[in-house]
């Protein structure tokens, strides 16, 4: 089954404790992109990876780190979580080929106290 | 880069009223509009797109149709039912920056009411 896979569902931390939020895609597909979601804000792009070891900067990037060593996978790293990083996060993939359809994950509910 | 505004932030309607959402983009370059509706607690699914080469496309009860002269795109509902309710996102892809990740309106909630 075509599918983008994260992990954890919930999570809920503390100030400065570094976590990765994983995402993964089983349809060979190069573009991957971070958004987190906030209300009355929609849907605001973090990073985005246009192929391996290709990122670029979203829209908030600030606090966050990815890496994109492998095709299938586009972690999200909070090196130091603070409490306005609270939010909804969805990982999503796209194929190259571009306007087409982007499958997300099931999204990441992270608690930052 | 894009920017897309989407308009109303909340629609309420009465059960099979229309409803109709509004989104606005910003670079004329971007040739792909999709629609996503997330339903309370999941992830958002692609509803209906449209490309640039194309005025209006149908799919049963939903439509979208595109001005690109005025760069603006539309969502319309008809005989809505309660389970249409749901928040709605337009967005915008295929911009001058050559990159197909898809930058999102804000977002409308949309309440039908049985």
């Amino acid at each position: 089954e075509a599918q983008v896979t994260q992990n954890p569902r919930y999570l809920i931390t503390v100030t400065g404790k570094k976590l990765t939020v994983t995402c993964s895609q089983n349809m060979n597909h190069e573009y991957m992109s971070w958004y987190r979601q906030d209300p009355g804000l929609g849907l605001r792009q973090i990073y985005y990876s246009m192929n391996v070891e290709v990122t670029d900067k979203g829209d908030v990037p600030e606090g966050y780190k990815v890496s994109r060593k492998e095709k299938r996978n586009f972690p999200l790293i909070l090196e130091s979580p603070s409490p306005n990083q609270t939010s909804l996060y969805f990982c999503a993939s796209l194929p190259s080929w571009g306007n087409s359809e982007a499958f997300f994950g099931q999204g990441t509910r992270l608690t930052v106290v | 880069g894009e920017n897309v505004e989407q308009h109303p932030s909340t629609l309420s309607v009465q059960e099979g009223d229309s409803a109709v959402i509004k989104c606005t983009y910003s670079d004329s370059a971007s040739n792909y509009f999709p629609w996503y509706k997330q339903e309370l607690g999941k992830r958002p699914q692609l509803i209906i797109d449209i490309r640039s080469n194309v005025g209006e496309k149908k799919d049963q009860r939903i439509a979208v149709t595109l001005n690109k002269t005025a760069k603006h795109f539309s969502l319309h509902i008809t005989e809505t039912q309660p389970e249409d309710s749901a928040v709605y996102f337009c967005a915008a892809t295929g911009g001058s920056g050559g990159s197909y990740i898809p930058t999102f309106g804000r977002g409308t909630s949309l309440i039908v009411h049985p």
